[in-house]
């Protein structure tokens, strides 16, 4: 499968529990993009990163939340002491990043329930 | 700020019916994607359309950025359509796309 592969697809936490959701991209990508959707809305824009630095994070939340794109290995979307309101479907996409054409593809999402 | 609005929130059709999708957004685009996302959360891509117009068996769609909006037509609308559609814009300086609030669509048999 040559497509954007997220995991865990499903996720429970405890309140106060960290959570890591892994991302890689689509072969041949170098930009991801995480998204976060609550329930009944629409997706939100998180996240943009390159590998190895972070681009824009103007949709993250100031605390708690991190994310990072190294040279080896997925993208990771780090929650700390997590909290109800973390409750969610989080959603990584792929793209080339060029000038001529930027589609973007989105994996499957992970959810994520605090309890 | 940058605004991606979409119409109608909602739409329920008869099954063979035609529908037409709107989205409005407030600056200059480079990118625009429309997506759907079936009842069990997935995100599909349905078309890359900065600009012009693309056809996809039943679906079609047409982009007017110096007017800026895209429409989503769906012809003889079957009840797999049913699911959230969403446009997502990628404007001028940026690779990262905002996303409309979305249309949620119902099509009954």
């Amino acid at each position: 499968n040559a497509g954007v592969m997220q995991n865990p697809r499903h996720l429970v936490r405890r309140r106060g529990q960290e959570a890591r959701l892994r991302c890689s991209p689509m072969k041949g990508h170098s930009h991801v993009y995480w998204y976060r959707q609550l329930p009944e809305e629409g997706l939100k824009f998180m996240v943009y990163l390159q590998k190895e630095n972070i681009i824009d994070e103007s949709g993250m939340p100031k605390e708690r939340f991190s994310a990072e794109f190294p040279k080896e290995g997925p993208s990771i979307l780090r929650i700390q002491q997590v909290v109800r309101g973390d409750s969610a479907a989080y959603f990584c996409a792929s793209s080339l990043g060029t000038d001529s054409g930027n589609t973007i593809y989105f994996g499957e999402g992970s959810w994520l329930t605090v309890v | 700020g940058i605004q991606v609005e979409q119409s109608p929130p909602d739409l329920i059709l008869q099954e063979g019916a035609n529908s037409t999708l709107r989205c409005n957004f407030s600056d200059s685009v480079n990118n625009l994607q429309w997506f759907h996302q079936n009842p069990w959360g997935q995100l599909i891509n349905l078309f890359y359309i900065p600009s012009g117009t693309k056809q996809n068996g039943r679906l079609s769609a047409t982009t007017v950025a110096t007017e800026r909006y895209s429409l989503l037509y769906i012809s003889s609308s079957q009840t797999t359509d049913s699911g959230v559609y969403f446009c997502a814009v990628g404007f001028s300086g940026t690779y990262k796309y905002i996303f409309g609030t979305g249309t949620r669509l119902k099509v009954l048999a």
